[in-house]
């Protein structure tokens, strides 16, 4: 079993639809999640950081962290053709001075005017 | 503030030879990682250095290494090239003590 699991997609929604993105991780040490955009040929951009479990709001970004399912979220209202990328999970267990992260594969979105 | 600074971003070699990386952390941040990114693996990480010390590595062959200099950035370096390193080479930086990574735009590695 791959310590992160991403559907891979791809995701096709219109424009103004809400995008539901999602993974799921077996290793309970995890403690900090992050979401990155990566755009064709361009490197992973940060969306959302969060530690442990809860909500954060940024904009029309949604995360969200249940670590009693192992489960992640990232949320987008009111999506625009400039959101299509590759979104990706990342985890880290923020052991001592690891600063490794874990990736899921990453979901591919388009969003269609 | 710049940002992480890959160079160079498009390299072509052949199998056998060797290719090094370059990559210049966002000021002020001394932690740099390297990760692999392929259609099959997706990013993979290879190593993490700080102040100079490697503090991390991932599951890679020892024909993959690396080097921090004083000022922080960083070099990579693969020897014997197969066709299978084949892929972006991504590098992020982070300040010490936050696990938060920033990305350059990588280096596309293409073995022939």
């Amino acid at each position: 079993q791959k310590e992160v699991e991403q559907d891979p997609g791809p995701l096709s929604v219109p424009e103004g639809a809400i995008v539901s993105l999602n993974c799921t991780y077996s290793n309970s040490a995890f403690q900090y999640f992050m979401w990155y955009r990566q755009y064709s040929r361009k490197g992973p951009e940060l969306l959302m950081y969060t530690y442990s479990s809860g909500n954060k709001e940024d904009g029309r970004f949604t995360a969200q962290v249940d670590k009693s399912s192992k489960y992640i979220s990232l949320f987008i209202r009111d999506s625009q053709p400039s959101d299509s990328a590759t979104y990706l999970c990342a985890m880290s267990d923020g052991g001592g001075s690891n600063y490794k992260l874990t990736f899921g594969k990453g979901t591919l979105l388009t969003v269609n005017p | 503030k710049a940002g992480v600074t890959q160079t160079p971003r498009y390299l072509i070699k052949t199998r056998g030879q060797q290719v090094t990386l370059s990559c210049s952390p966002i000021s002020g941040h001394r932690s740099v990682s390297w990760y692999q990114q392929t259609p099959g693996q997706g990013l993979q990480f290879l190593f993490e250095y700080f102040s100079e010390t490697q503090r991390n590595k991932g599951n890679f062959p020892g024909r993959f290494s690396g080097r921090q200099f004083s000022n922080s950035r960083s070099e990579m370096n693969v020897s014997t090239l197969e066709l299978g390193d084949s892929a972006l080479y991504l590098c992020a930086s982070s300040i010490a003590g936050q696990e938060t990574q920033y990305f350059g735009p990588g280096t596309r590695l293409l073995v022939l």
